[in-house]
C-alpha cells in the first residue's frame, strides 16, 4: 500500500530534550516536505527536499533540522525543543515532475502530535 | 505575491444539502490549484486539482470545483453532502517561484443531521 509513515504519532516531551520525528514513504517520490499545523494558523511549511541531499527552508524553519540521506526517509529533528514547537506535524511527499518542482499533488502522513512541556 | 483566501472559517450545512466552499487566489497567470480534505485525526488528502483545460474539474468523493479566471476563484462544490464529509477543507495554489504549495487557512465543514 502506498503510504507516508510518520513516527511517533504522539509524543510528550520536555524543553531541551532532543527528539526526532521520522518520515518514510514507499512511493519512490523525490520530493518530501514537513509542515506544522496550528489552530488559526493553518499549514506552515518547515523544510522541504527536492531530492536526496537537497533540502531547503520553508516558511518556519527556526528550531528545526532535517536531513535527506535516502530517498525514502526525511526525518525532522528538534535539537532543543521549546513549548512554542508544540504542534501537529505532517510529512508529505510528491513526484517531482513539473518543471523541476513538485506537482503539488502531495501524499500526507497521518500526523505527529508533539507536546513540549 | 501569490496568495489564497478561504473567506469562511466554518460552514454548517444539513445532511443532503448542497455545498459550496469558496476559494479566491491572487496570481496573474494561469494557476495550478488544488483542494485537499483533512478528516478528523487524519492527514490531508487530495480531492482534486486544476492545471489547465476544462474549467470544471471532478474529484474524488463526489466533489467538483470550477475555475473562474474572471473572479480569481476556485470554489468547491458537492450536490448533496453526507455526514462523512465533515472535515476541514484546504485550497492551495502552486507557487511559481519555488514550486511549493501556498495554502489557504482552511474551512471547517460541519454537517447537521
Amino acid at each position: 500500500e502506498a503510504q507516508v509513515t510518520q513516527n511517533p504519532r504522539y509524543l510528550i516531551t520536555v524543553t531541551g530534550k532532543k527528539l526526532t520525528v521520522t518520515c518514510s514513504q514507499n512511493m519512490n517520490h523525490e520530493y518530501m516536505s514537513w509542515y506544522r499545523q496550528d489552530p488559526g494558523l493553518g499549514l506552515r511549511q518547515i523544510y522541504y527536499s527536492m531530492n536526496v541531499e537537497v533540502t531547503d527552508k520553508g516558511d518556519v524553519p527556526e528550531g528545526y533540522k532535517v536531513s535527506r540521506k535516502e530517498k525514502r526517509n526525511f526525518p525532522l529533528i528538534l535539537e532543543s525543543p521549546s513549548p512554542n514547537q508544540t504542534s501537529l506535524y505532517f510529512c508529505a511527499s510528491s513526484l517531482q515532475i513539473l518543471a523541476g518542482g513538485p506537482t503539488g499533488e502531495l501524499f500526507f502522513g497521518e500526523g505527529s502530535r508533539l507536546t513540549v512541556l | 505575491a501569490q496568495s489564497v483566501t478561504q473567506p469562511d472559517i466554518h460552514i454548517t450545512v444539513s445532511e443532503g444539502a448542497s455545498l459550496e466552499l469558496r476559494c479566491n487566489y491572487s496570481y496573474g497567470a494561469t494557476p495550478y490549484l488544488f483542494w485537499y480534505v483533512q478528516s478528523p485525526g487524519q492527514g490531508l488528502q487530495l480531492l482534486l486539482k486544476y492545471f489547465s483545460g476544462d474549467t470544471l474539474v471532478q474529484g474524488i468523493k463526489g466533489f467538483e470545483a470550477e475555475f473562474k479566471r474572471s473572479q480569481s476563484s476556485f470554489n468547491l462544490r458537492k450536490p448533496s453532502v453526507h455526514w462523512s464529509d465533515a472535515a476541514e477543507y484546504f485550497c492551495a495554489i502552486l507557487s511559481d517561484s519555488n514550486y511549493q504549495l501556498i495554502w489557504g487557512a482552511g474551512t471547517k465543514l460541519i454537517i447537521k443531521p
